[in-house]
């Protein structure tokens, strides 16, 4: 158990519908990323925050969103859903924000669009 | 860019033996090198890196990689194969030379271990 908490583990939606993702990381850290891992993209990053602050963003659509909040949880919001949205979105932490620091994700989120 | 290229699928050895799952990188300075493990229906499991120092860096459940700058690889071994080591293999690489997205984890494609009892 790596200790980052992910909410729901599965889920299934139509097109054209909104959901969101839930993540709590590690006791103490204060980086969350959100990754997505696709059998055609392999595991692509998306965004990360520090601390409530959006700090990278990677290849994140611009029907997804994200935010951090200031008990370091954060949620993943993916809008006007597609069936290639289809995927696990995982979610990881690190204590801070340097590119030593291990990460550590979670389970994932399945995602299912139909 | 940083890059991270799994030359193999899918690597098959029989319990007991040794095994090598590898991995070459591309970065523009000095690369930080992570390994992960996924189990069927379940998160990445970090294994190991390397930062800096000892080439030889050991880490969880007897795993072990090999940081060789000149052939830029980064691979995987373990001295004995178990059933339960099966899974799907992953490295990564962060540049810290880089800011924001460009450096963050770049992984490979991935590799999927098969040991054989």
């Amino acid at each position: 158990d790596s200790g980052v908490t992910q909410t729901p583990k599965h889920l299934i939606t139509a097109t054209g519908q909104r959901v969101t993702l839930r993540c709590s990381p590690r006791s103490g850290d204060l980086s969350v990323y959100w990754y997505q891992q696709s059998l055609d993209q392999g595991l692509q990053f998306l965004i990360q925050y520090y601390n409530g602050e959006e700090r990278a963003k990677g290849n994140i659509l611009e029907r997804f969103s994200a935010q951090q909040f200031p008990d370091l949880h954060s949620e993943l919001n993916l809008s006007s859903l597609e069936l290639g949205d289809s995927a696990l979105y995982f979610c990881a932490s690190s204590v801070g924000q340097e590119t030593g620091n291990t990460i550590y994700f979670g389970e994932g989120s399945w995602l299912t669009v139909v | 860019a940083q890059s991270v290229a799994q030359p193999e699928d899918q690597v098959n050895v029989a319990e007991g033996n040794p095994l090598t799952v590898k991995c070459t990188y591309s970065v523009s300075g000095n690369p930080y090198l992570f390994w992960y493990v996924q189990y069927p229906n379940r998160g990445l499991q970090f294994l190991l890196k390397y930062i800096t120092g000892d080439n030889l860096v050991k880490g969880s459940y007897g795993f072990e990689a090999e940081f060789n700058k000149s052939q830029t690889s980064f691979h995987l071994k373990k001295p004995s194969a178990l059933v339960s080591d099966s899974a799907l293999y992953f490295c990564a690489v962060r540049d810290p030379a880089f800011s924001g997205s460009a450096r963050q984890l770049t992984f490979g494609s991935g590799t999927q271990l098969t040991v054989l009892p």
